[in-house]
């Protein structure tokens, strides 16, 4: 069964901190993608990656940066945490062809005291 | 910008009604319209999704039914249960992009 996994589900840090959050897939796909979840605001795209070491912006990119070493991990870095980036943030996964369903993790719920 | 219009924000439906949450799109060539459905702690899962070559799908309960020219889709749930209870997600992904643009989300609740 399809698997993406969220290394951390509730994190607090505190404002100006870099933050890590990881994500790991099992499915070996070509595709990852980093959104924040917002209330009222659906999910926005942060960053995508479509391949090892390559990426590409996404809706909302200021403040984040993401790392991808390996096909199957997906990193996205708060540079310097702000308490405007406390949000629910959700990684996928899909193959490299259009139109393909994007599996999710479920979450990580970041707050930024 | 590229944009999903979700509506209605939150929706009460009595158990066995029919559920119906729309969506609109604007201007750009979509051409794939999944749906997600997330329980609260979980992330959003694929429900049901189509393509603009056809008008309607169905999966047990749940259809989509897709209005081209009027650049509108929508899901309905019918037989509601509470176990539907969940935040719903229209979504539409560019031409030949792998990427989603999401609605705002429709929070329903099925009463007992």
């Amino acid at each position: 069964d399809v698997k993406v996994t969220q290394s951390s589900r509730y994190l607090v840090k505190r404002t100006g901190e870099k933050v890590f959050l990881e994500c790991v897939q099992d499915m070996d796909h070509e595709n990852m993608f980093w959104y924040r979840q917002d209330p009222g605001l659906g999910l926005r795209l942060i960053y995508f990656s479509y391949d090892v070491k390559m990426k590409e912006k996404g809706d909302i990119p200021e403040g984040y940066s993401v790392s991808r070493e390996k096909k199957e991990r997906f990193s996205l870095i708060l540079e310097s945490a702000s308490t405007n980036q406390t949000s629910m943030y959700l990684c996928a996964s899909s193959l490299w062809t259009p139109n393909q369903p994007q599996h999710f993790g479920d979450g990580t719920r970041l707050s930024i005291l | 910008q590229q944009q999903v219009k979700q509506s209605p924000q939150s929706l009460i439906v009595q158990k066995g009604g029919i559920s119906i949450i729309n969506c609109a799109y604007e201007n750009t060539a979509f051409d794939y319209f999944p749906w997600y459905q997330q329980f609260p702690g979980k992330g959003p899962a694929l429900l049901i999704a189509i393509r603009p070559d056809v008008s309607e799908k169905k999966e047990g309960r749940f259809t989509i039914s897709f209005n081209k020219s009027a650049k509108q889709f929508s899901l309905h749930i019918m037989d509601s249960q509470p176990g539907d209870s969940a935040t719903y997600f229209c979504a539409a992904s560019p031409s030949g992009t792998y990427k989603y643009i999401f609605g705002t989300g429709t929070r329903l609740k099925v009463l007992a």
